[in-house]
C-alpha cells in the first residue's frame, strides 16, 4: 500500500500570501489530521476530517482552514501568511475518526519570507 | 501545564543498554497512549500503542501504562545507534472524541 503523500515538499512564500498545501491518505483511510510542527512548540494539532466533514479544530486562528474531498484527499489553507508561520506541516491519516494510530506523510516545509 | 510532558532530555545510553523513556499525562479521561518516533528530518512513525493498565511487548520495545499514575513508558532493550532518535508520546480520549494530543518529545542518543 502507498503511504500518506503530500505535495508540495517545500515552500517559500513571503508574508501576506496564502498556501495551500495537499494531502493523499493511505488508500482506505477516511481520516485526515494535519499538525504543524515548530522546534519551539512541537508538534501542534490544527484539524481533523472525517468523511468530508471537520471533526475536530486545535488552537489556531482562522487564517488556517482545511477541507477534504470526496476521495479522502485532504488540502489546508494558510491566508495572509506571517513569519511565524514558518513550519514543517505534517498530515496524517488513520482508519477511523480521531485514531490515535496515525500515519505520517513527508510533511510540507513552509518557509514565509 | 501540558497535557501531556515528557522530558526533553537528551537521553543517553551506551550501546546495549535499556533506555527508558518516560510520559506523564493530565487528561484523567484519556483512554489509549501512543509512542512515536521521529528521526531528525523525518517525519514520526508509530511504534507502540497500549490501551490498558500493564505492560505490551513488541520486538525490544516494551510499553507501558499506569493510569492511577498518569504514567507512560517506554522500554526500548539491547538499544542501537540506530535507535537514536525523538521519541513523541500521544495520548486520545476515544476514537472520535478529541484530537490525538503529543507531549513534545525526548530525544534518545545511543553511544556505539
Amino acid at each position: 500500500k502507498a503511504g500518506v503523500t503530500q505535495t508540495p515538499r517545500y515552500l517559500i512564500k513571503t508574508r501576506g500570501q496564502q498556501v495551500t498545501l495537499s494531502c493523499s491518505p493511505i488508500s482506505g483511510h477516511r481520516s485526515v489530521s494535519w499538525y504543524q510542527q515548530t522546534p519551539g512548540q512541537g508538534l501542534q494539532f490544527l484539524f481533523e476530517y472525517f468523511s468530508e466533514t471537520q471533526r475536530n479544530k486545535g488552537n489556531f486562528p482562522g487564517r488556517f482552514s482545511g477541507r477534504q474531498f470526496s476521495n479522502s484527499r485532504s488540502e489546508m489553507n494558510v491566508s495572509t501568511l506571517e513569519l511565524g508561520d514558518s513550519a514543517l506541516y505534517l498530515c496524517a491519516s488513520s482508519l477511523e475518526a480521531g485514531g490515535g494510530e496515525q500515519f505520517f506523510g513527508p510533511g510540507t516545509r513552509l518557509t514565509v519570507l | 501545564q501540558k497535557e501531556v510532558e515528557q522530558n526533553s532530555g537528551p537521553l543517553s545510553v551506551p550501546e546495549g543498554a535499556i533506555a527508558s523513556l518516560n510520559c506523564t499525562y493530565s487528561d484523567r479521561g484519556s483512554q489509549s497512549f501512543f509512542w512515536y518516533r521521529q528521526y531528525s528530518g523525518k517525519s514520526p512513525e508509530l511504534i507502540m500503542s497500549i490501551y490498558s493498565n500493564g505492560d505490551k511487548e513488541d520486538g525490544r520495545f516494551t510499553a507501558q501504562l499506569n493510569k492511577a499514575s498518569q504514567y507512560v513508558s517506554l522500554l526500548i532493550r539491547d538499544s542501537q545507534p540506530s535507535d537514536s532518535a525523538t521519541y513523541l508520546c500521544a495520548a486520545i480520549r476515544g476514537p472520535g472524541r478529541r484530537a490525538l494530543t503529543f507531549g513534545s518529545g525526548t530525544r534518545l542518543q545511543v553511544q556505539p
